[in-house]
């Protein structure tokens, strides 16, 4: 099995502040990641796909990068909306989740 | 716009079988190349994908619920179902349906429904 491991597990940011988190796979994924946000008592959505692709609809301050084993979600300007927790997913083999990273708003 | 609507009992006794099922609207589930998922979500934690079907009857399941899972599909209805037997207090959660293409990431999903197991 394949094991997504997110860091940092919460974040707190200020509006306008460029935004990082991790994402890291037990063995390479090639580009086979997705990003998706998840707001509470709502169903996931996703912003990425194939690593850096930006699903149709997604603010462009959302960009992702990485390969094999190491990725990574930016988000250049941090807006009020983006307070969220956000998921990586790997699927090269099946589908296996990150645990979810918290951002919050300062 | 694809839309997906989770639907089953909200209570289940410890020890039987959770029966969901999810109805396709606004498009077939026996489009070309589209694979349907349950995915899970126990309150306060992270998601775990449970399984997947294509229309034809295809399945995939996670491994570490693969013998307590049985997802089937329904054309006639537009609609798949998830079975989970055995359940303990652990298989409490939110359960999403979900679309997908092959070895793709979901990219429509139901609201959600929250089941919760207990006597």
């Amino acid at each position: 099995d394949i094991q997504m491991t997110q860091s940092p597990s919460t974040l707190s940011a200020s509006v306008g502040d460029r935004v990082t988190i991790t994402c890291r796979a037990s063995q390479s994924i090639n580009s086979w990641l997705a990003w998706y946000q998840q707001k509470p008592g709502k169903a996931p959505k996703l912003l990425i796909y194939r690593a850096s692709s930006l699903e149709s609809g997604v603010p462009s301050r959302f960009s992702g990068s990485g390969s094999g084993t190491d990725f990574t979600l930016t988000i250049s300007s941090l807006q009020p909306d983006d307070s969220a927790t956000y998921y990586c997913q790997q699927y090269n083999s099946l589908y296996t989740f990150g645990q979810g990273t918290k951002l919050e708003i300062k | 716009q694809l839309q997906l609507q989770e639907s089953g009992p909200g209570l289940v006794k410890p020890s039987e079988t959770l029966s969901l099922t999810c109805t396709v609207s606004s498009g077939s589930i026996s489009s070309s190349n589209s694979y349907w998922g349950w995915i899970r979500q126990p309150p306060g934690k992270g998601l775990e994908w449970i399984g997947s079907i294509y229309y034809s009857g295809s399945t995939y399941y996670n491994p570490s619920l693969k013998s307590r899972v049985t997802i089937s599909v329904d054309t006639s209805k537009n609609q798949f179902s998830l079975k989970l037997s055995s359940v303990t207090a652990a298989d409490t959660a939110v359960y999403y349906c979900a679309r997908h293409l092959p070895q793709w990431p979901f990219d429509y999903w139901g609201q959600g429904t929250l089941v919760t197991v207990s006597s």
